[in-house]
């Protein structure tokens, strides 16, 4: 089976940095994702790791690490429309998402 | 193709009558997911098919809840004798067989009165 724990809920000010920590476990690993989803709206697709370390996209980095269990997303130099829920997915046989974490950006 | 679509994108029906949400992934993607997801939570998997096959199906996916995909194209939810808790956004998802991440549909947001 696998278990997904990520924050409920963080704040952050507009232009910080503020990093979303998940932790898994799974009985198979084929990738960690990070969705950022408005509210109303689908999931869209921030960011993948499959192997150890940093994946950096513009304001957005992922980082990994399969011995551990965990991954974090790092978001900078934040905006006001970065306000949503973060969600972590692992892939193992399926892919299953953590419930979220609700991340306001205040000015 | 320009990504995954849902059709309808809202339905509302009477509690007990049945409903079928339909999903067009994109078109290279082998892998074809359904998620269930209710407000503040995250999306709840409940199935995914590879090609045609229907690989994993939710415990928490009772008898009243079908998919298919037929052809490994196109997919299909149904939910036989709704329940008000079955009030949901129904998202699909699909991706490749291997590697890379899920791309969401739009997503089919079902109230049962």
């Amino acid at each position: 089976g696998q278990n997904i724990d990520q924050p409920t809920e963080m704040t952050a000010t507009e232009g910080a940095i503020v990093q979303i920590n998940c932790t898994y476990q799974t009985s198979g690993f084929n990738g960690l994702f990070w969705y950022q989803q408005h509210a109303g709206e689908a999931p869209t697709f921030l960011s993948y790791n499959v192997l150890d370390g940093l994946e950096e996209k513009g304001r957005f980095s992922s980082f990994l690490s399969r011995s551990k269990g965990y991954s974090y997303l790092l978001l900078k130099e934040l905006q006001m429309k970065d306000s949503a829920s973060y969600l972590c997915a692992v892939r193992g046989n399926d892919m299953r998402f953590g419930a979220g974490t609700r991340l306001t950006v205040k000015p | 193709d320009t990504g995954v679509s849902q059709d309808p994108r809202h339905k509302i029906t009477k509690r007990g009558q049945n409903v079928t949400f339909r999903c067009d992934p994109i078109s290279e993607h082998n892998r074809l997911y359904w998620y269930r997801q209710t407000l503040g939570q995250g999306p709840e998997f409940l199935t995914y098919f590879q090609n045609e096959a229907q690989l994993e199906k939710s415990r928490l996916l009772s008898d009243r809840f079908s998919a298919e995909r037929p052809k490994g194209s196109f997919s299909t939810l149904e939910i036989q004798r709704t329940e008000q808790g079955d009030s949901a956004m129904y998202l699909c998802a699909s991706s490749p067989a291997t590697g890379g991440g899920a791309f969401f549909g739009q997503g089919t947001r079902l109230t049962v009165v």
